[in-house]
């Protein structure tokens, strides 16, 4: 069962931030939040991963709040390319099958024009 | 670089035949995995191996469904007899080390069994 919990979809204008939450009030101290996107009719890609400190690359900013129960994930200018199912993952870290990825149903995220 | 490799990218079928589902994972990931995804039910983790080794099956739905890893450059997820149900995109995926949890997915297997 998806630890998570997202809004099933989300618009955001071309050129603005996109701003898209995730619960995940019952974390443990030991994972990590993921998050991946699903563009149609392609794999999933990862995105970017943290434990409690903000984290940035180079396609995203993820914010996780202090008692690390929620986070965000910015797009800081989204493009049509940027349509597409993200999904918000918690994670322990390591191997073993708690180390496994489980995907839930994900926002939906449609980029206008 | 070449990504995670999977073939056929469709595959029609009829109920009751033998389906093979083929996966090349990235040169040097010792991890392969292969998820299921339909519209009821998002995506599944199937089954993952380490070092060609099946760790975890249990999210293999049923007998008929069975994967192997004979190397580590190959990988089969084979459904025998395939049934309507069935019906659904497969997605191999592989990382190098679980830890950082950044898995490769490739474009993914759309089977349709009629």
């Amino acid at each position: 069962d998806a630890k998570t919990t997202q809004p099933p979809s989300m618009d955001c204008a071309e050129g603005r931030a996109a701003n898209l939450p995730c619960n995940h009030s019952t974390i443990s101290g030991n994972e990590y939040v993921y998050w991946y996107r699903q563009i149609h009719s392609q794999g999933p890609q990862y995105i970017i991963h943290g434990l409690k400190n903000n984290e940035t690359n180079e396609m995203a900013s993820l914010i996780i709040t202090e008692d690390r129960k929620s986070s965000t994930l910015i797009l800081p200018h989204a493009t049509l390319r940027d349509t597409a199912v993200y999904y918000c993952i918690v994670r322990v870290a390591g191997g073993g099958s708690q180390g496994n990825l489980i995907f839930g149903k994900g926002t939906k995220l449609s980029v206008k024009p | 670089d070449a990504g995670v490799i999977q073939s056929p990218r469709h595959e029609v079928t009829e109920m009751g035949q033998e389906v093979t589902l083929r996966c090349k994972p990235i040169s040097g990931h010792d991890y392969l995995f292969w998820y299921r995804q339909t519209m009821m039910r998002g995506l599944e983790l199937l089954i993952y191996f380490n070092n060609n080794v099946p760790i975890d099956d249990s999210g293999m739905p049923e007998d008929r469904f069975s994967a192997k890893m004979p190397n580590a450059s190959f990988s089969t997820l084979k459904i025998q007899p395939s049934e309507p149900r069935d019906s659904a995109v497969y997605f191999c995926a592989s990382s190098q080390g679980s830890f950082t949890g950044e898995l490769f997915f490739g474009e993914g297997s759309r089977l349709t069994v009629l």
